[in-house]
Parts: C-alpha cells; sequence; structure tokens
C-alpha cells in the first residue's frame, strides 16, 4: 500500500496560519494531491505537485519533497470557510488511480 | 460550474431493492471513471475502476455482483447496488479524469437503506 498519514485533527484560530503534514511511502507516483471536503459533499481540488517545490495558489499552498516522502498544504489568513477535512492523494503511476489519506479535518475557531 | 454531474444527490430506499446512481462527465470525454465510497469521518475507498466498453475493475473485497457498473457511452458510468441492505447505506462518489487534469468529482449520493 501507500500508507499515506495525515494528522487526523487540527484546530487553528481564524486570521492564523495552519499547515497539514502528510507523509507516504510508495513505489510511485505521477504526483500529489490536495482535496478539501466540507462534511456531506465532494471533495474539490485544492493544488497538485508534481516535482519537489512550493506551489502558490491564492492562500491556499503546498508543498513535495519525493526524496523525504513528504507534503504539507499550507493555508494562511484561516477563514471560518476553511473548516473541512483536508485529503491528501497520490496519483499512482501504475494504473492512475487516486490513493487518499484519511484526512485531517481543520477546525477554525474565531 | 461542475464537470462531473452525479445524480441521485440522495436516495432512500427499502431493504432488498436495487438503486441505480449515474456519473457523467458534463464537457469532456472519460473513457475511465471511478467510483469510490465513504464512511462518515473516514477517507475515500475506492470501489472500482470503471472502464468504457469494457468490464470494471473491482478492488479487492467489493462484490462484483453486488455492486454493477456501465460504462456504455464516454461520459456516462452508472453504479447499481443491487438487492441493497442497511450496511450499503454510505456516501458514494464518482471520479473522472479530464485529461492531463486533475480529478474532477460528482456531488456525491448519499444512500440510505432502510
Amino acid at each position: 500500500g501507500q500508507n499515506i498519514d495525515q494528522p487526523t485533527e487540527m484546530t487553528a484560530t481564524e486570521g492564523a496560519i495552519v499547515q497539514i503534514n502528510c507523509t507516504y511511502q510508495t513505489s510511485g507516483f505521477n504526483g500529489l494531491f490536495w482535496y478539501q471536503q466540507h462534511a456531506g459533499e465532494a471533495p474539490t481540488f485544492l493544488s497538485y505537485n508534481v516535482l519537489d517545490g512550493l506551489e502558490e495558489k491564492g492562500r491556499f499552498s503546498s508543498f513535495l519533497s519525493r526524496s523525504k516522502g513528504y507534503s504539507y498544504l499550507l493555508l494562511k489568513e484561516l477563514q471560518m470557510k476553511d473548516s473541512a477535512s483536508y485529503l491528501c492523494a497520490l496519483l499512482l503511476a501504475s494504473d492512475y488511480k487516486l490513493s487518499f489519506g484519511a484526512g485531517t479535518t481543520v477546525t477554525v475557531r474565531a | 460550474g461542475a464537470v462531473v454531474s452525479q445524480h441521485p444527490s440522495r436516495v432512500i430506499c427499502k431493504s432488498g431493492t436495487s438503486v441505480k446512481i449515474e456519473c457523467r462527465s458534463l464537457d469532456f470525454q472519460a473513457t475511465t471513471m471511478f467510483w469510490y465510497r465513504q464512511f462518515p469521518k473516514k477517507s475515500l475507498m475506492l470501489m472500482a475502476t470503471s472502464n468504457e466498453g469494457s468490464k470494471a475493475t473491482y478492488e479487492q473485497g467489493v462484490e462484483k455482483d453486488k455492486f454493477l457498473i456501465n460504462h456504455a457511452s464516454l461520459t456516462l458510468s452508472t453504479l447499481t447496488v443491487t438487492s441493497a441492505h442497511p450496511e450499503d447505506s454510505s456516501f458514494y462518489i464518482c471520479s473522472a479524469n479530464r485529461p492531463g487534469v486533475e480529478a474532477f468529482f460528482g456531488q456525491g449520493t448519499r444512500l440510505t437503506v432502510v
């Protein structure tokens, strides 16, 4: 398996920054995705890393280090609407399937 | 706007009946679609890969006779939960990859079997 690990829960204050880590063990993948999922809804795409480094998209940034088997999603200037589950997923090289981590539930408090 | 549409969004059915869920790619052709199942506060678990014009590929532990998948066209895949039981109650989500782009998910279907 891919053994994708994420923290279960995180809490942060409105306006703050939160970093969600994702570690994995896999023989090969094409890219690493981050999705946001609100309760009862389908996941929505946030970010995608193919090469090592930082990808910035507005308030959200994602980082990948293939050599370390590590990625993080950085959420800046947190807003109440950012309270959701954040899923780390690998696009497997073997069959182009997405393998998901269990997700990190972020709660933003006023 | 949505690029993958899933219908229905909610369905309640009686135990023993069958339920069909549709997944459509709206502005691109998808030779492959994926069906996931998600339990409360759990991650998405891939059930099967739907292949246009051929048989679906099921993940280990997923009963192919229980979860029938048909991918009759390049824009439509259907998942039929046959002889549903309360333990089949779950959130079912489909996805499709636009070529060279990330996966897009349907809105999800909340199935409740009573």
